[in-house]
């Protein structure tokens, strides 16, 4: 199966600091999406791009859908420690409803 | 959180013996998915649902059998459990967004741990 490619694997920073996280497929993809997973929770839906080019903020979350639709990085600006977590992105492929994933990005907030 | 229940959430079985879990729906989405996740592997997909009676296999099915027989339920059965099939279990559904795409949500998951 198809796995994204999901850098980097861990970051540790300051709070008010920005993080900035992506991936990349060797694939074209229909659509992007972003994701937070908190310790024994399901992951939760952050962000959705739909087109290449398209840039989406969710508060203090900016995510690109890549113009070769091939990639998309998702940026977080001033973290705070409730940011702490894994990020993932999933890419829908262009052929029937599946969905693809990296393997993740684990996030730290020092206070 | 679209509505989606997983049971149970936490199971303990033994080698050998059968699992049923249970994900259900309560707005009608068409399309649902059973996904195992594991350190280093991320979300795999094991098998999905585009309709009643309707599935498909995905990249993990080996050992592993799906049944929908009503839009909101589908069951993921694994006939003889082996310790290779401990993992966390996420059942999830797709919808429409927009420009033709396609948005996932996930449920809360289920810790399956075969001794």
């Amino acid at each position: 199966g198809q796995q994204l490619n999901q850098s980097p694997q861990s970051m540790f920073i300051q709070e008010g600091e920005d993080v900035s996280m992506n991936c990349t497929s060797s694939s074209i993809f229909n659509t992007w999406l972003w994701y937070k997973q908190d310790p024994g929770e399901g992951p939760v839906l952050l962000i959705a791009l739909y087109k290449a080019g398209e840039l989406t903020s969710n508060g203090r979350l900016t995510a690109q859908f890549g113009i070769t639709r091939k990639d998309s990085f998702l940026n977080i600006s001033a973290s705070i420690p409730s940011d702490v977590g894994i990020y993932f992105c999933a890419g829908q492929g262009v052929t029937g409803n599946q969905f693809y994933f990296g393997t993740g990005t684990s996030l730290t907030v020092i206070p | 959180d679209a509505g989606i229940t997983q049971s149970p959430r936490h199971k303990v079985t033994e080698t050998g013996t059968p699992v049923t879990l249970r994900c259900h729906q309560t707005e009608n989405h068409r399309y649902m998915y059973w996904y195992r996740q594991d350190p280093g592997h991320g979300l795999r997909l094991i098998h999905y649902s585009y309709g009643v009676k309707d599935t498909d296999k995905g990249e993990v099915s080996d050992g592993y059998s799906v049944s929908r027989s009503k839009t909101e339920d589908f069951l993921l059965t694994l006939e003889s459990a082996t310790s290779s099939q401990t993992s966390v279990y996420f059942c999830a559904i797709s919808e429409p967004g927009l420009a033709g795409g396609y948005e996932q949500y996930f449920g809360p998951g289920t810790r399956l741990t075969v001794t």
